[in-house]
């Protein structure tokens, strides 16, 4: 069974205090790794699909990457504004729907 | 190019009340998934559907149900309403279904008494 687990579930950082969030995975055939980001009461907002381990991909102060097991989301520098809950997801190689993880609430603090 | 839309943006019913919601996919995109999010339990899957058809299911009773259009819009219906209904109900498009990338609406606030 593919399984998502992000971690840690909550992460407060200070402005300008760069950090990782994790997303490991397990999955019959990786075909696609998603990073959403979510504010509260909001539909997801996509930043990123990674296809294949090595991959990278950055918008502003986020970076995704990608290995045979598991992505993180490098932040740089964090602002205030970036704080949301950031949620993981995979698609394996059939034609099945994508496993979300549970997310990492991210608050960052002025 | 306009985003996923959903209406409506809230809703409250009680108990036992039926409830349908619609969702229009961005331009183009063929396949709608609907996902419940509730704070224990997260995202979870409803059912996605392709031109028409229903693609994957989750693991939701048969109170809930879907269907979509031949312009791709579609709408899900939820009958005899529990308290555990409550929830932010997020629909998504893609242009093909999985592996595509997902594009979320802002989702429908129902709440149930």
């Amino acid at each position: 069974e593919d399984q998502v687990t992000q971690s840690p579930e909550a992460l407060r950082l200070q402005e300008g205090e760069s950090s990782s969030l994790n997303c490991s995975y397990t999955v019959s055939g990786l075909r696609g790794l998603f990073w959403y980001r979510q504010d509260p009461g909001k539909g997801p907002e996509f930043l990123f699909t990674l296809y294949s381990a090595g991959e990278e991909k950055e918008k502003e102060r986020l970076k995704a990457t990608l290995t045979k097991k598991e992505s993180f989301l490098h932040i740089t520098a964090p602002k205030p504004e970036d704080s949301a809950t950031y949620l993981c997801a995979v698609a394996n190689s059939g034609n099945t729907p994508l496993v979300f993880g549970k997310g990492t609430r991210l608050s960052v603090i002025a | 190019k306009a985003g996923v839309t959903q209406t409506p943006r809230y809703l409250i019913k009680t108990r036992g009340q039926q409830v349908t919601l619609s969702c229009s996919p961005i331009s183009g995109h063929r396949s709608v998934s609907w996902y419940q999010q509730t704070p224990g339990q997260g995202l979870q899957f409803l059912f996605e559907y392709f031109s028409e058809t229903q693609r994957n299911k989750g693991n939701f009773p048969g109170r809930f149900s879907g269907r979509q259009f031949s312009n791709s819009r579609s709408e899900m219906n939820v009958s005899t309403l529990e308290l555990g209904d409550s929830a932010l109900y997020l629909c998504a498009s893609s242009r093909s279904g999985t592996p595509d990338t997902q594009y979320f609406g802002p989702g429908t606030r129902l709440t149930v008494l």
